[in-house]
């Protein structure tokens, strides 16, 4: 069972408000992973970290979505100005390694934007 | 369009009975992983099945890859209640990332 946690659960913002979710990776696990999963279960790939450090990340990402995985505090993804496009369940998962190895998620954070 | 797709968007069986959900993808992978995902939750995975490997097994769930035809299937066998979820196969293609496909639908009915 994972034991990645992700706050809040549920996150309702206006458009053009920011939205700023968190994750806990499981102990010991240097990767973490974002991906966005829409209503029509399709998932994106957002950004992912190793230790504090960005490994990979989407062009979207690169314009209003930033993220960072600070030693020793909880892993951050924040939209800087919330569009009704980004309703979605943001999952955060977290590996031992980046490399053909198991993926722990978490429970995701839903975000409406209204 | 998508790099990983199962090839049934529902499917539904009776508890006791057993069921095979289909993928395919489209290049070349380096593993690819069955995920299930239940309701209020986030995927967790089933099976991995590297590139050099035909078949994984895991309890009741049997994975199996063709490198040749690009697809995987997972066999449930003995489906409980339980096993209702949504069922994702993920390619592993650059090592950074999984391409998951869109989910097929499984309903167990008592």
């Amino acid at each position: 069972n994972s034991k990645v946690i992700q706050t809040p659960r549920y996150l309702v913002k206006g458009q053009g408000q920011k939205a700023k979710m968190r994750c806990i990776p499981e102990k010991g696990h240097p990767v973490v992973f974002w991906y966005q999963q829409n209503k029509n279960n399709e998932f994106k790939f957002l950004i992912n970290f190793q230790n504090q450090e960005v490994l990979q990340q989407i062009d979207m990402t690169e314009k209003r979505f930033s993220a960072e995985c600070p030693s020793n505090s909880p892993c951050s993804l924040e939209i800087q100005s919330s569009e009704a496009g980004d309703s979605a369940l943001y999952l955060c998962a977290s590996s031992l390694s980046r490399v053909q190895d198991t993926q722990y998620f978490g429970p995701g954070t839903r975000l409406l934007v209204l | 369009s998508q790099l990983a797709e199962e090839n049934s968007w529902a499917l539904s069986v009776h508890e006791g009975e057993s069921v095979t959900v289909n993928c395919s993808y489209k290049t070349s992978i380096t593993a690819l992983q069955w995920y299930r995902q239940k309701s209020g939750k986030g995927p967790a995975q089933l099976i991995l099945i590297r590139s050099n490997e035909r078949e994984k097994r895991n309890g009741r769930l049997r994975a199996t890859l063709d490198t040749s035809s690009q697809s995987s299937s997972l066999s449930i066998t003995a489906t409980r209640c339980e096993d209702t979820a949504v069922y994702f196969c993920a390619t592993d293609i650059l090592g950074y990332k999984l391409t998951f496909g869109t989910g097929t639908s499984l309903l167990v009915d008592p």
